[in-house]
């Protein structure tokens, strides 16, 4: 199993929802992350786990709270966004932190509307 | 200056001709480089790793040069089907991406 798999695939939310989004991976990596990419724009890094802990917060505000229950998952937990947080979110797993020879494996991405 | 840089093209690409694009990256620190090409409204797909000693798979071939801080990809024989953006991908304890460049392959 080489796949990370995030659900749902797309997401409509008002701005008084509270919604989550989930990923997971079978491939014993030990390193989770989210991504935000915006259209044309490359992605850009919002959280890193490592060994289900939060390793990196790319200053990203309280209304995205994450969440690594295990190894195998991650979540992203959504609340009172805007409509400027519409994008698509990537989730990406690695052996580990630092261990990238093999690059990161990236889920299809959530693409989240936010009305 | 952003970490990672990449012309954002569009490179106009006959099909099967050979189109070749550049990325620099800033931070020395940086441990591996990798390209990854994505599709429209797709997630990124890891398309190759990057060794100073250059690396070819199949019509791609890949070139680090850490004493000017720089990647290449070549691309030969281009398909109709290689039209993408490619990100240039520098990684260190996590993945810094260019801003893509765009290639369309066309008849």
């Amino acid at each position: 199993d080489t796949e990370v798999t995030q659900t749902p695939k797309h997401l409509v939310m008002g701005m008084t929802n509270k919604k989550s989004l989930k990923c997971e991976q079978h491939m014993g990596h030990r390193a989770m992350y989210w991504y935000k990419q915006k259209a044309k724009k490359p992605p850009e890094l919002m959280f890193v786990y490592s060994y289900e802990k939060l390793s990196i917060n790319e200053s990203v505000p309280s209304r995205f709270s994450p969440e690594c229950p295990n190894s195998s998952l991650l979540n992203l937990h959504l609340h009172a966004l805007q409509p400027e947080d519409s994008a698509l979110y990537l989730c990406a797993s690695s052996q580990g932190q630092g261990q990238v020879t093999y690059g990161y494996t990236f889920g299809s991405g959530t693409r989240l509307t936010v009305v | 200056r952003k970490e990672v840089e990449q012309d954002p093209g569009p490179f106009n690409v006959p099909e099967g001709a050979t189109v070749a694009f550049n990325c620099t990256y800033s931070n020395s620190a940086s441990q591996s480089f990798f390209w990854y090409r994505q599709d429209c409204r797709k997630e990124p797909k890891l398309l190759m790793s990057v060794y100073s000693s250059g690396n070819e798979d199949g019509r791609f071939t890949a070139q680090l040069n850490r004493a000017s801080q720089y990647i290449s990809l070549l691309i030969r024989d281009s398909k109709l089907s290689d039209s993408a953006t490619y990100l240039c991908v520098a990684a260190g304890n996590k993945l810094t991406f260019g801003g893509g460049t765009r290639v369309l392959v066309k008849p």
